[in-house]
C-alpha cells in the first residue's frame, strides 16, 4: 500500500512561530506537493517538488517556503505563522510521467493547524 | 492558469444515479482525475481520463470531451457511503514543464434514504 505520512494529525501555533510540517512517502514518488483545504476554496496547491531540491511555486505560495533534501521527504515551512494560515494542509505524491495512467495523487491524513 | 467549474452540492437518494459535471479551461491539458473525500478523511483516487469517452469502473463510470472541455462522474445504485466530497483535478503543465494536478472546488453528494 502506498503510504503518505504527515508528521502531526493537529496542531496549534502562536501568531509568528516558525511552523514545520513534514511529509514522507514510501512510493519513491518523484513528485510531492503541499495543498491547503479550506471550505468553499477547495485544495489549492502552495508548492511542489519533482525531484530532489527541485521546487516550483503554486498558486498562493506566500508566507511559505517548503525543503526537499531526500527524495521521500517533503516539508512545508511557514516562516512567522499567521490567523490567515489556520486551514487542513494535505501532502501528496504522485510519479512523475508524461502518460502513464497510475499518476494518481496518493494524499497523507491532513494537518489541522490552527495560528492563534 | 486554469478555471475549474463544478456544482458546489447535489443531494440524490440511495439507489438512484447522480452525473456530477465537471468544466474546465486550460492551456495544456494532460488528464483528469476524479477523488472522492469523506468528511475529514483525505481525497482517494478514482477515476482518470486522458482521452475522449467513458471509462466505467463497476459503480462509477467518468467520462471526458476534450473539444468541450467536460468531463462528468456517474455514480449508479447510490449507497449512503457515497455522501461524500467529489473532487475534479486537471493535470496541465506547470511553467517549469512539470505536470501538475489543479483541483476544483468540490461537489458535496447527499445520499438521503
Amino acid at each position: 500500500d502506498v503510504k503518505v505520512t504527515q508528521s502531526s494529525r493537529y496542531l496549534v501555533k502562536r501568531t509568528g512561530e516558525k511552523v514545520f510540517l513534514e511529509c514522507v512517502q514510501d512510493m519513491d514518488h518523484e513528485n510531492m506537493f503541499w495543498y491547503r483545504q479550506d471550505p468553499g476554496l477547495g485544495l489549492r496547491l502552495i508548492y511542489f517538488s519533482y525531484d530532489v531540491k527541485m521546487k516550483e511555486k503554486g498558486d498562493i505560495p506566500e508566507g511559505y517556503s517548503v525543503s526537499r533534501e531526500k527524495k521521500e521527504r517533503f516539508s512545508l515551512i511557514l516562516e512567522s505563522a499567521s490567523t490567515n494560515q489556520t486551514s487542513m494542509y494535505l501532502c501528496a505524491s504522485s510519479l512523475w510521467s508524461t502518460g502513464a495512467t497510475n499518476t494518481e495523487a496518493f494524499f497523507g491524513q491532513g494537518t489541522r493547524l490552527t495560528v492563534v | 492558469g486554469q478555471n475549474i467549474d463544478q456544482p458546489t452540492e447535489m443531494t440524490a437518494t440511495e439507489g438512484a444515479i447522480v452525473q456530477i459535471n465537471c468544466t474546465y479551461q486550460t492551456s495544456g491539458f494532460n488528464g483528469l482525475f476524479w477523488y472522492q473525500q469523506h468528511a475529514g478523511e483525505a481525497p482517494t483516487f478514482l477515476s482518470y481520463n486522458v482521452l475522449d469517452g467513458l471509462e466505467e469502473k463497476g459503480r462509477f463510470s467518468s467520462f471526458l470531451s476534450r473539444s468541450k472541455g467536460y468531463s462528468y462522474l456517474l455514480l449508479k445504485e447510490l449507497q449512503m457511503k457515497d455522501s461524500a466530497s467529489y473532487l475534479c483535478a486537471v493535470r496541465d503543465y506547470s511553467s517549469g514543464g512539470s505536470y501538475i494536478p489543479t483541483f476544483g472546488r468540490g461537489t458535496s453528494l447527499i445520499v438521503h434514504p
